[in-house]
């Protein structure tokens, strides 16, 4: 089955920093999003992105669907930043199921 | 609009009792999945519904899980007889066919 990546698996930061979080998958999609978990268990939306570059506030995402990546940029980091980033995709044949990967846990320190 | 609202948001059980979780999708939404997150295995999905008929159930793990959807704004989860490996959080999930949205989740204790 179609393998998604996700580097680095832990990130600390002092608040204020910048960083760049990765997502590589293995086979063709039809669909990328990025959640954000927060310490709560919640998982809250960020991007719906296949392709293109969106931004939102401190945060923008970028993928390159030929190039099988996705990157998350988080700007100016706070300490509500804290939590797992999980992207997740729906491969091009694979209807509507979303396939997670491991995430990668945020830690901001003030 | 409220989300996805899911219920109870904790249940703890004793193994062997019968365990059902609640969901109701975000309205006008036509696809509802339930997935489940654990340490070892992650967020995995166990079933979904389009226009409340199941689409794909491959997901679930054993004959012990089922799941209904009787109508567009309402689903259930049930687990007889629950084990203690069935110890989760299950969330449910609602989408108009692209960006699924997430409920808070049910955390799932079985002793």
């Amino acid at each position: 089955g179609i393998q998604v990546e996700q580097s680095p698996p832990d990130l600390i930061l002092q608040e204020g920093a910048n960083s760049t979080l990765r997502c590589n998958f293995s086979d063709s999609v039809n669909n990328l999003q990025w959640f954000h978990q927060n310490p709560w268990g919640q998982l809250i939306n960020l991007f719906y992105i296949p392709s293109g570059t969106k931004q939102n506030g401190r945060l923008s995402a970028t993928t390159v669907a030929t190039e099988r990546y996705s990157l998350l940029y988080i700007s100016s980091s706070q300490t509500t930043d804290s939590g797992v980033y999980f992207c997740a995709v729906v491969l091009a044949t694979g209807f509507q199921k979303l396939v997670f990967g491991t995430g990668t846990r945020l830690l901001v320190s003030p | 609009d409220a989300g996805v609202i899911q219920s109870p948001r904790h249940e703890v059980t004793e193994m062997g009792q019968e365990v059902t979780l609640r969901c109701k999708p975000i309205s006008g939404h036509d696809y509802l999945f339930w997935y489940r997150q654990t340490m070892m295995r992650g967020l995995e999905l166990l079933i979904y519904f389009n226009n409340n008929v199941p689409i794909d159930d491959s997901g679930m793990p054993e004959d012990r899980f089922s799941a209904k959807m009787p109508n567009a704004s309402f689903s259930t989860l049930k687990i007889q007889p629950s084990e203690p490996r069935d110890s989760a959080v299950y969330f449910c999930a609602s989408s108009a066919s692209t960006e699924q949205y997430f409920g808070p989740g049910t955390r799932l204790t079985v002793t």
